[in-house]
């Protein structure tokens, strides 16, 4: 099963323009991570956010995590057609025997040069 | 090696055959995870090594997939009798440090390319 359920499913932009992606989650989390994929192959971390910090930046990327709301979003600032791939948010519970990542379906991004 | 690596990138198999699929993680990982995933769809966790051991083996979907990693390094997803909805993408995983619970750094996953697998 899928503990997470990215929104929208699918987002076109022009290059230049920011993105945003939506994570909900269910069950409490120890952190929760975003990863990219290019053409259905290997998956690419690009940020990780544990559950007591709210807000964390890397370069272009901005990401935020609201645990009562069981949420996060991603926010890239600036696109670029190079930023064209499927986006997913991944979650690690809090349970300490449970160390596994569960991904929602992903997003995927298009970015029009 | 430098990543995870995974061979072979693409497999086709008659259904009802046997496959191997092999991961190499990256030197030093003592976590290890397979996942697979179908198109459109996100990766779907089958197995997690920490070392040698299965420490959670509940994503298999059936008795008919078994993983093992004798030496703690290299690991194998082994599918008996194929079946046609087995076809997928099986993606490997490594870590440092298991991904969450009690460490006190939380650590990200390496991914390899993943093994295209097609069942005719």
């Amino acid at each position: 099963s899928q503990q997470g359920e990215e929104d929208p499913q699918a987002l076109s932009i022009q290059e230049g323009e920011n993105a945003t992606m939506n994570c909900s989650y269910k069950t409490s989390i120890n952190n929760l991570q975003w990863y990219r994929q290019n053409s259905g192959r290997g998956l690419v971390h690009l940020i990780l956010i544990r559950s007591n910090e709210r807000e964390k930046h890397s370069g272009r990327l901005r990401v935020t995590l609201d645990t009562s709301k069981k949420s996060s979003s991603l926010l890239i600032t600036a696109s670029r057609a190079a930023d064209t791939a499927s986006y997913f948010c991944a979650t690690v519970y809090l349970t300490g025997a449970n160390s596994k990542l569960t991904f929602g379906k992903g997003i995927t991004l298009s970015v029009r040069p | 090696g430098a990543g995870v690596s995974q061979t072979p990138s693409n497999k086709v198999t008659e259904k009802g055959k046997y496959v191997e699929l092999r991961c190499d993680p990256i030197s030093g990982h003592t976590a290890l995870y397979w996942y697979r995933q179908s198109l459109g769809q996100g990766p779907e966790f089958l197995i997690y090594f920490q070392g040698t051991g299965a420490a959670d083996d509940s994503g298999l979907p059936n008795d008919r997939f078994f993983a093992v990693r004798p030496e703690g390094s290299v690991s194998t997803l082994k599918i008996q009798r194929t079946e046609r909805g087995d076809s997928a993408v099986y993606l490997c995983a490594s870590s440092s440090l298991p991904l969450g619970g009690r460490t006190p750094m939380n650590t990200e996953a390496f991914f390899g390319q993943g093994t295209r697998l097609t069942v005719v």
